[in-house]
């Protein structure tokens, strides 16, 4: 079973900061194979980032995704205020065939 | 604009059975796959199995021996359907359009609560 491990839990940021989220596979995984969501309190999850890198219809350019391998990476380039909220990465497994998701990583308001 | 929602009872007996509904409107329902995802309250997210109308549904390991997901392409609708529910059912449920190997369309969820 591939696990996906999201570094830091909780991350306390001011707006106009630049973050990065980590998400670590324990086996190589396939890029396309890779999504970032957003979430905030009592909201259904919204996509953010699939195949490692392209964002979604809507997502602003601040939000990039990248990473290969077992390493994948979030970055947010300048805090919104709406951008603090929980993110979760998720992965496809093609011989489930089926997804898995990390464990989420919570941006909070410092 | 597709809008899937989510409808069902939100309360249900310890050992019974939950069932939703998702009823999704837009978009073309037939030509997607669509998936079931469960979040506990103030927990992580889990996905429950995945359906395309035309056929082949695929579930979670940890699940796939009391869930069934079925269509009724006519009322572009799917369903879940989960035995033998434990507390550790509750959650609230979500369905959600494929776009790739992601979710790109979802609805609102909806709590279930599994009480005795």
């Amino acid at each position: 079973e591939i696990v996906l491990t999201q570094s830091p839990g909780t991350l306390s940021l001011s707006p106009g900061e630049r973050v990065t989220l980590s998400c670590r596979a324990s086996q190589t995984i396939s890029s396309i194979y890779l999504a970032w969501y957003q979430q905030k309190p009592d909201q259904a999850p919204r996509l953010l980032i699939s195949g490692a890198s392209s964002r979604a219809t809507g997502i602003p350019d601040r939000f990039s995704g990248s990473g290969s391998g077992t390493d994948f990476t979030l970055t947010i380039s300048r805090l919104e205020p709406e951008d603090f909220a929980v993110y979760y990465c998720q992965q496809y497994i093609p011989s489930l065939p089926g997804y898995t998701f990390g464990q989420g990583t919570k941006l909070e308001i410092k | 604009q597709v809008q899937p929602q989510e409808s069902g009872p939100g309360l249900v007996e310890t050992s019974g059975t939950l069932s939703l509904t998702c009823a999704v409107s837009g978009g073309s329902f037939s030509n997607d796959y669509w998936s079931w995802i469960r979040q506990p309250p103030g927990k992580g997210l889990e996905w429950i199995g995945q359906l395309h109308p035309s056929g082949g549904t695929y579930y979670s390991p940890s699940l796939k021996s009391r869930v069934t997901i079925s269509v009724d392409s006519s009322k572009n609708q799917l369903s879940l359907t989960l035995r033998s529910v434990t507390a550790a059912d509750t959650a609230v449920y979500y369905c959600a359009r494929h776009r790739g190997y992601a979710q790109d369309y979802w609805g609102q969820g909806t709590l279930v609560t599994v009480s005795s």
